[in-house]
């Protein structure tokens, strides 16, 4: 069955550093991924996709995403967070069941960035 | 429109009510998702639509959870006899309909049931 893991429920990073976000995934065939990010009282925002080529893939505000194959991997990471960043971060996988192109979601990584 | 979008934003609802969430996708997105996002928990597939195919409901976690779209747009979320454990931020998306694409997601409607 399809599942994401996103093993970290916090992180807190300074304003500046480098951030990485783990992500590993369980899925039978090639799978397609996502990385969301969500601000308080808001929806999902799409901060990148891999679908297939490139492995490494970037995304908006600056964040990037490397998919691992044989790590089952797809960590999305940031050379340098900005306070803006704080927000709550969610890998998804992307499957084919039942005809609906679903999307199965990691419980979210919380980011807080300190001064 | 310029995204998806969903009504109402928050709705507090008493124990054994019935709730309706509306929403209305990217013009021209024929397939529509509602998720469920729990406290604590990532977010839940709920049911599928796709243009005018039977929806994918696999997702409902009871019977007292439907939805239905008119004419290929706007979907309605109905949650009837509310118990407390449907407390949660539901989250509908759209896409195109063409196989492995991106889901855009609306700001999703925060319900408590008291």
């Amino acid at each position: 069955a399809q599942s994401v893991t996103q093993p970290d429920i916090h992180i807190t990073v300074s304003e500046g550093a480098s951030l990485e976000l783990r992500c590993n995934y369980s899925y039978g065939a090639t799978p397609y991924l996502f990385w969301y990010v969500q601000s308080p009282g808001q929806g999902l925002q799409l901060l990148l996709k891999y679908f297939s080529g490139d492995t490494l893939v970037q995304g908006i505000k600056g964040f990037e995403a490397e998919f691992k194959r044989s790590q089952s991997s797809f960590n999305l990471r940031k050379p340098s967070v900005h306070w803006s960043d704080a927000a709550e971060y969610f890998c998804a996988v992307g499957a084919k069941q039942t005809g609906a192109n679903n999307l199965f979601f990691g419980t979210g990584t919380r980011l807080t960035v300190i001064p | 429109g310029a995204g998806v979008s969903q009504s109402p934003s928050n709705k507090v609802t008493e124990k054994g009510k019935d709730v309706e969430l509306r929403c209305d996708p990217i013009s021209g997105h024929t397939a529509l998702y509602w998720y469920r996002q729990s406290l604590g928990q990532g977010l839940e597939f709920l049911i599928y639509f796709q243009g005018n195919s039977a929806p994918d409901k696999s997702g409902l976690p009871s019977d007292r959870f439907s939805a239905e779209r008119t004419g290929g747009s706007v979907s309605t979320l109905t949650i009837q006899r509310t118990q407390q454990e449907d407390s949660a931020v539901y989250l509908c998306a759209s896409s195109q309909g063409r196989g492995r694409e991106t889901q855009y997601f609306g700001p999703g409607t925060r319900l408590l049931v008291l």
